[in-house]
């Protein structure tokens, strides 16, 4: 299975600011990689697949870049709605296995 | 819309069996797979496998054979996702999800379940 490796698993921001996300692969996945948002009591969303391609309804202040094994989720100017979990997953071969997750707090 | 409702929360004892639905609306439940995926408790999103809802053919992912099982009502579009002799490292939220069409083998989940809390506990 393809090991999925997200860094960091925590990270703490402030409104306005620009994050990314690391999500490192063990094996070329292409450019098929998925980002997920998590939060409290909502439906775990979507964000951005095939590694840049932004899912209908996804701010573009997310944007996604890489392939082969590195890919980053950059937020820019970040809005409260924000913070959450994000998951990064890999979709080029079965099982579409997921990263550990981080965290994205405010600081 | 597409809706993706499971059941309520299961409070069970270890070597009992649990079975989690998943009742999906808002499209044709034959013409996309339903996948599952469990997150224990503080712990990231794990893959479990999928069913075929054409076929009702189902596949686990390494971690999740023998003791897990998906089945369907295709009547009922509903899916579920049965454990049996459950252990305490079972107890986990489970969510069931559906990919969209992005034109590849493998698409990511655009619809997800709220998630079914499973808490084993003797």
């Amino acid at each position: 299975d393809v090991q999925m490796t997200q860094s960091p698993s925590n990270l703490a921001a402030s409104p306005g600011e620009s994050v990314s996300i690391n999500c490192k692969a063990s094996k070329s996945i292409s450019k098929y990689l998925a980002w997920y948002q998590q939060k409290p009591g909502k439906a775990n969303k979507l964000l951005i697949y095939s590694g840049s391609t932004l899912q209908s309804g996804t701010p573009s202040r997310f944007s996604g870049s890489g392939s082969g094994t590195d890919f980053t989720l950059t937020i820019r100017n970040l809005e409260p709605e924000d913070f959450g979990l994000y998951y990064c997953q890999q979709h080029n071969e079965y099982p579409n296995t997921f990263g550990a997750g981080t965290k994205l707090e405010l600081k | 819309q597409i809706q993706l409702v499971q059941s309520g929360p299961e409070l069970k004892k270890p070597g009992e069996s649990v079975k989690i639905s998943c009742k999906a609306s808002g499209y044709t439940f034959t013409n996309y797979g339903m996948y599952w995926v469990k997150q224990a408790p503080g712990q990231g999103l794990q893959y479990m496998g999928w069913i075929n809802t054409e076929t009702g053919k189902p596949t686990y992912a390494d971690d999740f054979k023998g003791r897990f099982v998906f089945f369907l009502e295709t009547s009922a579009s509903t899916a579920y996702l049965q454990i049996n002799n459950l252990k305490n490292e079972d107890m986990a939220t489970y969510f069931c999800a559906r990919s969209f069409w992005c034109g590849l083998q493998w698409c990511p989940f655009a619809y997800w379940g709220q998630g079914t809390l499973v808490t084993v506990s003797s």
